[in-house]
């Protein structure tokens, strides 16, 4: 059972480079959304979708672009690097709806943009 | 701004100590949500609250939904070395399915 998987675990990049954050969930869950985490600020929603097909933003989307062909998979895009996009990087899913049900978070990935 | 307050954002106590965490709103949400992260990992749910009022416990670990639905504390009884970590309270917004954090309080449990 491997709940939500992220990949990779850490990156280096070069300002102005292009990447994607791979993330996908065994759960059949129809809600997944990445969050970013740096210290002293919690973690913060960049975008999040409800379903295959369907995309939002979140509180901080600038700079990121997701799409979700699958209920599996929602990579996460990183157009042009920025050293501000240094940070951990969470992937996290759940069922729709239901108020009580907590979310899945993976493991991280830990980027950093020189 | 954040629209979830934590308190406080770091806490050092000696083992056996009780000690209370709060998270504070002025917006309502339809549920509350405690996690625990250690280094290097992600987030795993500790508790969730729904109710106005509502108290759950966990073992030692006691969760409290406030009755207005704007805030939350966790209260540990007889802390143990174990319970060190990173705390985080996140609500769901009503209406709309999204999950806020609050800053965080990392918490030490000295032997």
């Amino acid at each position: 059972n491997a709940g939500v998987t992220q990949t990779p675990k850490f990156q280096v990049l070069k300002t102005g480079q292009s990447m994607t954050l791979q993330c996908a969930q065994d759960m059949n869950h129809e809600y997944m959304s990445w969050y970013r985490q740096d210290p002293g600020m919690g973690l913060r929603l960049i975008h999040y979708s409800v379903g295959a097909g369907i995309t939002d933003q979140g509180e901080v989307p600038n700079g990121y672009n997701v799409s979700r062909s699958t209920t599996e998979d929602f990579p996460l895009r990183l157009l042009s690097a920025a050293p501000s996009q240094t940070s951990v990087y969470f992937c996290a899913s759940t069922y729709l709806f239901t108020g009580a049900s907590g979310y899945t978070f993976g493991s991280g990935t830990r980027l950093t943009v020189v | 701004t954040q629209l979830l307050e934590q308190s406080p954002q770091f806490l050092s106590i000696q083992e056996g100590e009780n000690l209370t965490v709060y998270c504070n709103s002025s917006s309502v949400f339809s549920s509350l949500q405690w996690y625990r992260q250690e280094p290097g990992e992600g987030p795993v749910l500790l508790v969730t609250v729904v109710t106005g009022g509502e108290v759950k416990k966990l073992k030692r670990l006691t969760f409290q939904f406030g009755d207005a639905r704007k805030d939350s504390s966790l209260h540990i009884t007889a802390a143990q070395p174990g319970d060190t970590g990173l705390y985080l309270c996140a609500g769901l917004i009503q209406g709309a399915q999204k999950l806020v954090f609050g800053q965080g309080t990392r918490l030490t449990i000295n032997p």
